[in-house]
């Protein structure tokens, strides 16, 4: 129990695409998600908290116009790197968490690889 | 100052060996603390959670000190297998409870 998917793993775009990650807790309902970003030989960096049905909320130095984030249902948020350049290349990583499932322990996807070209 | 601070590493050290990690955070507001455990290039994974009592689990023991804002994490009997980022992690027992991760300290266990 308490799996969550990113989709895709890996992709590579060329500068100014737009690049749509997807998060899915398959078999819980996830009341928050995070995405967070990893850079190489960094830590994990939260990016935004976004709950089912609000607005998400950004951390301060990530611009909400840029990565943008849907959380339309209890199963699936969905971040969008618009216009994407070299420097957002990194490991996107979301995570879910539920109040029903262990103790409110935050369950991490595999991590989505991103290469701006 | 980082919230959560580690050496990086890496350390080397052989099969069996015992090997501690430290990490100092900087909030002394109510939090939660954990261990996780992350292989290159995956996602990071919950390895155990840390209270002041101390707790074990295996062959690793993870400390925390309140008074100094210091956590530890000791490991046994070091098995190849244990080779990856050990990543030091903070929780806010209030507000949004997102989690703060130090930057890993990296082991790598040699046959």
């Amino acid at each position: 129990g308490a799996v969550v998917s990113q989709h895709p793993s890996r992709v590579i775009c060329k500068s100014g695409t737009s690049v749509k990650i997807e998060c899915r807790s398959l078999d819980f309902q996830a009341t928050t998600m995070f995405w967070y970003r990893q850079f190489p030989k960094q830590s994990l960096m939260l990016m935004a908290t976004s709950n089912e049905g609000s607005k998400a909320t950004y951390e301060q130095g990530v611009e909400k116009d840029k990565f943008l984030i849907n959380h339309a249902s209890l199963t699936l948020s969905t971040l969008t790197v618009t216009s994407a350049h070299p420097e957002d290349s990194s490991f996107y990583i979301c995570s879910a968490r539920s109040l029903a499932v262990r103790g409110n322990e935050q369950f991490f996807g595999p991590g989505t690889r991103l290469t701006v070209l | 100052r980082k919230e959560v601070e580690q050496d990086p590493g890496p350390f080397n050290v052989p099969e069996g060996a015992t090997v501690a990690f430290n990490c100092t955070y900087s909030n002394s507001a109510s939090q939660s603390f954990f261990w996780y455990r992350q292989d290159c290039r995956k996602e990071p994974k919950l390895l155990m959670s840390v209270y002041s009592s101390g707790n074990e689990d295996g062959r690793f023991t993870a400390q925390l000190n309140r008074a100094s804002q210091y956590i530890s994490l000791l490991i046994r009997d070091s098995k190849l297998s244990d080779s990856a980022t050990y990543l030091c992690v903070v929780k806010p027992d209030t507000g949004r409870r997102a989690l703060t991760f130090g930057s890993g300290t990296r082991l790598q266990v040699q046959p």
